[in-house]
């Protein structure tokens, strides 16, 4: 089966760092995303990993620990406009193509 | 411009009524998706088609059935709507979309369609 974990909510001030967990137990992995998704939108990419370790982007970095089934997404130098969820989502290789298992997400509220 | 369009983006229709959800896309990817999305915004995959073959069937009710004439359409039907049915639907495409691969495959979401059922 797949589960995916991720808190429900984190509040955080505007100009800080946030850490948003993800823990996963999935029967197969090729890679792990993060997707940004403001209320009434749609998902858009953020980040992607498939091997260990940390892969930075701007102010947003994704972090993979395979073996420990652990990522992690860090925003640094926080803004009204990151007031978004963002959801945790592990690819699998089995049942055909590209599919992701999506976690229920982490609603980020920031705050001044 | 828009890169997957999805019609139409609000849905109100009665319990028992029969109604479709269009998809197309223009960036040249060979898989489609529908993802639902219930009231707790748990994003869930439904169906995958690669190249106009369908590779990913969740557990769906038969009452729900994609089509895609081509790989730049998919198209959700839902027969006998249900209260249940009701939830935002997004069409996705990616690219690479072969098991194995380490491209990063991401997925490019329509803005969805909210679905209302009475």
């Amino acid at each position: 089966g797949q589960n995916i974990d991720q808190p429900t909510e984190m509040t955080a001030t505007e100009g800080a760092i946030v850490q948003i967990n993800c823990t996963y137990q999935t029967s197969g992995f090729n890679g792990l995303f993060w997707y940004q998704q403001h209320a009434g939108e749609a998902p858009t990419f953020l980040s992607y990993n498939v091997l260990d370790g940390l892969e930075e982007k701007g102010r947003f970095s994704s972090f993979l620990s395979r073996s420990k089934g652990y990522s992690y997404l860090l925003l640094k130098e926080l803004q009204m406009k990151d007031s978004a969820s963002y959801l945790c989502a592990v690819r699998n290789p089995g049942g055909g193509g590209n599919k992701l298992t999506f976690g229920t997400g982490t609603q980020l509220k920031v705050e001044l | 411009d828009t890169a997957v369009s999805q019609t139409p983006k609000y849905l109100v229709t009665q319990m028992g009524n029969d109604k479709s959800i269009k998809c197309e896309q223009n960036l040249g990817h060979d898989t489609m998706y529908w993802y639902k999305q219930d009231s707790k915004k748990f994003l869930k995959i439904m169906f995958s088609y690669n190249n106009k073959e369908l590779i990913i069937n969740e557990t769906v009710p038969n009452r729900f059935s994609p089509k895609s004439p081509d790989k730049a359409h998919l198209n959700l039907h839902i027969n006998s709507l249900e209260l249940g049915d009701s939830a935002v639907y997004f069409c996705a495409s990616s690219q690479a979309g072969l098991a194995g691969d380490h491209l990063s495959g991401e997925l490019f979401f329509g803005e969805g369609s909210r679905l209302t059922v009475l």
